[in-house]
């Protein structure tokens, strides 16, 4: 596509819910992050994708939080048992290689997650 | 552990005045830095970066970043704002060990008439 997609754009959930939030990256796109931007705080890196791998999902804050990425294409990140500190909206971006130098990260318009 | 630090989290200035964002960082090798800009509603764009060569770096919508290494600092500035970019903006670091973007917490900016 012209550029990375997420959906759903807003996903309002009750505590205790499972959610899965989508991203489908431009194509031919190699590298995939998913980074988290709660009210008033900057980025927070959660999990970076190269191909159908992560080596870091060291951003991950619990176990309840799980992402998968399939095709080298369209992510998935799935948070269990949602709780109220987890409202956030989650951004997705990509790029062509995992390197700054083929350019910059691309993102998403992110998915708005409430949690009550 | 690398970091960026933006010491304003919010910033006015008059439309037609000059801006300067300013940025900080902590990164031991030679560091690839960003400027983007995010307006409400909307996702991340990038308005410049700074990978090797020329310090000053020209960006979109008229904007420049001057990197000072001896100050570790990548400050953003545009000589006459306008009130399209009332936005929030943010600096960042690539940390190239890790493959990743490291943000810092933004200085959101509002544009009086």
């Amino acid at each position: 596509g012209a550029g990375v997609s997420q959906s759903p754009s807003n996903k309002v959930t009750e505590k205790g819910k499972d959610v899965e939030l989508r991203c489908d990256p431009i194509s031919g796109h190699t590298a995939l992050y998913w980074y988290r931007q709660s009210l008033g705080q900057g980025l927070e890196f959660l999990i970076y994708f190269q191909g159908n791998s992560a080596p870091d999902k060291s951003g991950l804050p619990s176990d309840r939080f799980s992402a998968e990425r399939t095709g080298g294409s369209v992510s998935t990140l799935t948070i269990q048992r949602t709780q109220q500190e987890d409202s956030a909206v989650y951004l997705c971006a990509s790029s062509l290689q995992g390197t700054p130098n083929t350019g910059e990260l691309f993102f998403g318009e992110g998915s708005r997650l409430t949690v009550l | 552990a690398q970091s960026v630090t933006q010491p304003d989290i919010h910033i006015t200035v008059s439309e037609g005045a000059s801006l300067e964002l300013r940025c900080n960082y902590s990164y031991g090798a030679t560091p690839y830095l960003f400027w983007y800009v995010q307006s409400p509603g909307q996702g991340l764009q990038l308005l410049l970066k700074y990978f090797s060569g020329d310090t000053l770096v020209q960006g979109i919508k008229g904007f420049e970043a001057e990197f000072k290494r001896s100050q570790s600092s990548f400050n953003l500035r545009k000589p006459s704002v306008h009130w399209s970019d009332a936005a929030e903006y943010f600096c960042a670091v690539f940390s190239g060990g890790y493959n990743k973007l490291i943000f810092g917490a933004g200085t959101r900016l509002a544009v009086h008439p």
